[in-house]
């Protein structure tokens, strides 16, 4: 059953954790994307991967880190640098030659 | 650097009614364009895609989309929404460079 998969869906967190959410695709995808969603924002793009090992910020990357050392997989660590990490968070794989993009679930973080 | 507008935070539509939601973008040369839905909490599904070709697109779920040159447009258009139509959409646009930029959404609801 192809698709992307984050995990988990919910996610609670103290003030001045790290936290990693975890993305996996097995859609053979070379590109993959976090974006972040906040109400009546729209998506906003955190950071993103075209190919194992290289990554590039996005448009709000501060607080924010990622490896791609697997083609399936794009875990994105929110740290206690990101000075409001409340939100939902979208996983992304897509085609470099099309620019389409499939989203997994998502996975919503409350910090308490 | 392009941007995507969908002037409609908010739409109500009854049953059975006809539904259109507005997209315009802001680029020199033709963008890829996408239309995605969300449901609450959920991942965002694509509903259709336009890169060439025919202007008339169609798409998943009895949506089709119109490409509109002339007026940097990409409207969304159902015949007849199903209560399960209800949800958030969103336009994006890709311009080839493996990113997306999204329109800031509008959510649909239908009444009885």
């Amino acid at each position: 059953d192809g698709g992307i998969t984050q995990s988990p869906k919910y996610l609670f967190r103290k003030e001045g954790q790290n936290v990693t959410l975890s993305c996996e695709q097995n859609l053979n995808h070379d590109a993959m994307y976090w974006y972040r969603q906040d109400p009546g924002q729209g998506l906003r793009l955190i950071y993103y991967s075209q190919i194992v090992n290289d990554f590039q910020k996005g448009d709000i990357a501060e607080g924010y880190s990622v490896s791609r050392e697997k083609k399936e997989s794009f875990p994105l660590t929110v740290t206690s640098a990101q000075k409001n990490p409340t939100a939902f968070y979208l996983c992304a794989s897509g085609s470099l030659d099309t620019d389409t993009q499939y989203f997994g679930p998502g996975t919503r973080l409350t910090v308490l | 650097a392009q941007s995507v507008t969908q002037p409609d935070i908010h739409i109500t539509v009854s049953e059975g009614a006809s539904l259109e939601l507005r997209c315009n973008y802001s680029y020199g040369a033709t963008p890829y364009l996408f239309w995605y839905v969300q449901s609450p909490g959920q991942g965002l599904q694509l509903l259709l895609k336009y890169f060439s070709g025919d202007t008339l697109v169609q798409g998943i779920k009895g949506f089709e989309a119109e490409f509109k040159r002339s007026q940097s447009s990409f409207n969304l258009r159902k015949p007849s929404v199903h209560w399960s139509d209800a949800a958030e959409y969103f336009c994006a646009v890709g311009v080839n460079d493996y990113k997306l930029s999204f329109g800031a959404g509008t959510t649909v609801t239908v009444r009885a």
